[in-house]
């Protein structure tokens, strides 16, 4: 079965400093994962996705993550961190073939100070 | 925002009682899929509906129980409800088939908040 692992409960980071956000996988076969954020009484939001192809991608509002499957780490990353993204962050996996279930972590409260 | 809705937006019920969530896809979206986020926790896969049918199922007991109608809007229905069943309940759209689809990433509602006393 499919499963996250987001080591960090909560991330804090300077204003206009680069953000990171880990996560590592376990999942058979080639994964598809995601990253979405979820504010205060929100549900969750779509940032990005790794399906195939090029190991970076970027998302919404400047965020990007690395896939590296030797690793089996899916780490979202953004070059400088803004107050507004305070939030928590979930990293997410579903196995290539199946429904579209998704396995979330215990996800990453990210807290920007001005 | 997503375009899925969920209703009611809170809802407080007592031990031993049903409810009945209700959620509305995105436009274009033909599979709804449920998941119960406790607390401090991730979302908890329930279950998945494509075309109105069950298609998958996680770790959840019978009490817990779903519908999709034709227009592709969704109920879940939890009986006989327990302490622990207190969350925030999201609804998740997606386009695709049985084996996973072309919508690869799900959106979300804004999800209904159930506290049981």
């Amino acid at each position: 079965a499919q499963s996250v692992a987001q080591p960090e409960d909560q991330v804090n980071v300077a204003e206009g400093n680069p953000l990171t956000v880990k996560c590592t996988y376990s999942v058979s076969g080639n994964p598809y994962l995601f990253w979405y954020v979820q504010y205060p009484n929100r549900g969750l939001q779509f940032l990005l996705k790794y399906i195939t192809g090029d190991n970076l991608v970027k998302g919404s509002y400047g965020f990007e993550a690395e896939f590296n499957k030797s690793q089996t780490s899916f780490h979202l990353k953004k070059p400088s961190a803004l107050v507004s993204d305070s939030a928590l962050y979930f990293c997410a996996v579903r196995e290539l073939y199946g429904n579209n279930r998704l396995a979330f972590g215990k996800g990453n409260q990210v807290v920007v100070i001005p | 925002e997503t375009g899925v809705t969920q209703s009611p937006t809170h809802l407080i019920k007592t031990r031993g009682q049903q409810v009945t969530l209700r959620c509305s896809s995105q436009s274009g979206h033909n599979t709804v899929s449920w998941y119960q986020q406790a607390l401090g926790q991730g979302p908890q896969f329930i279950f998945q509906y494509y075309r109105e049918e069950e298609n998958g199922r996680g770790n959840f007991p019978p009490r817990f129980s779903g519908l999709q109608f034709p227009n592709y809007s969704s109920e879940l229905n939890v009986n006989a409800l327990e302490l622990d069943d207190s969350a925030l309940y999201l609804c998740a759209s997606s386009f695709g088939g049985r084996a996973g689809g072309v919508t690869y990433e799900q959106y979300f509602g804004p999800g209904t908040r159930l506290t049981v006393t």
